[in-house]
């Protein structure tokens, strides 16, 4: 997949799911995680492997993968999860980024 | 723990070459992917390139005219050089460490801004 796309920006109410995509030609063919940035600071490892939590990451955090499209719900969103989300997946020899989405919760 | 920790110059000279060293603290440097990364101010991640301990290297196909990678196993660092330096290389550089098999950076340094201006 050479290129990730995702939506610029997602909104959500606290308490509800937020959902966010990233769409590559055959994308669920290969591993997809997701990172988490606040301002100011440096990327968080959120989702690897599709569908992994790394320690210390909250449940509420998922993900899933297949088609064209990875997808990562973030249930009972709370005031803490808005930041900007990228999606990443790892092609063979090559890391491409998708191009972010900034999470607001409203 | 594990901690990556960049440095090097701030501020380059337009043409000129950038460096910057990822410091590896509280682990180790074999079995992993060693990684740059690059955020321009406002703008999302692009990734430079990365090591593997043992050597092996790749590079972002849009960068890899100018970029070089290396690694000092005895000082626990790696290297970024991006050679002929232009303001679009103007971005927060992060290095990051990615498990074998992982496919993902699950530890960043908390990243250098290098400006590039005459």
């Amino acid at each position: 997949s050479d290129d990730l796309t995702q939506p610029p920006s997602v909104s959500v109410s606290p308490g509800q799911t937020a959902s966010i995509t990233c769409s590559g030609d055959k994308l669920g063919d290969i591993y997809t995680c997701w990172y988490q940035q606040k301002p100011g600071q440096s990327p968080v490892l959120v989702i690897f492997q599709d569908n992994k939590r790394p320690s210390g990451i909250p449940e509420r955090f998922s993900g899933s993968n297949s088609g064209n499209t990875a997808t990562l719900t973030i249930s009972g969103t709370q005031a803490m999860d808005e930041a900007d989300y990228y999606c990443q997946a790892w092609d063979t020899s090559t890391v491409i980024f998708g191009g972010g989405t900034k999470l607001t919760v409203l | 723990q594990v901690q990556l920790q960049e440095s090097g110059p701030g501020l380059v000279k337009p043409s000129e070459t950038l460096s910057l060293t990822c410091t590896v603290s509280g682990g180790s440097i074999s079995s992993y992917y060693w990684s740059w990364i690059r955020q321009p101010p406002g703008k999302g991640l692009e990734w430079i390139g990365y090591i593997y301990y043992s050597g092996t290297i790749n590079y972002n196909p849009s960068l890899k005219s100018r970029v070089t990678i290396s690694v000092d196993m005895s000082k626990k660092q790696f290297s970024l050089k991006v050679s002929s330096v232009t303001a679009a290389d103007t971005a927060v550089y992060y290095c990051a460490r990615a498990p074998l098999r992982s496919h993902s950076f699950d530890i960043w340094g908390q990243g250098t801004m290098v400006t590039v201006s005459s």
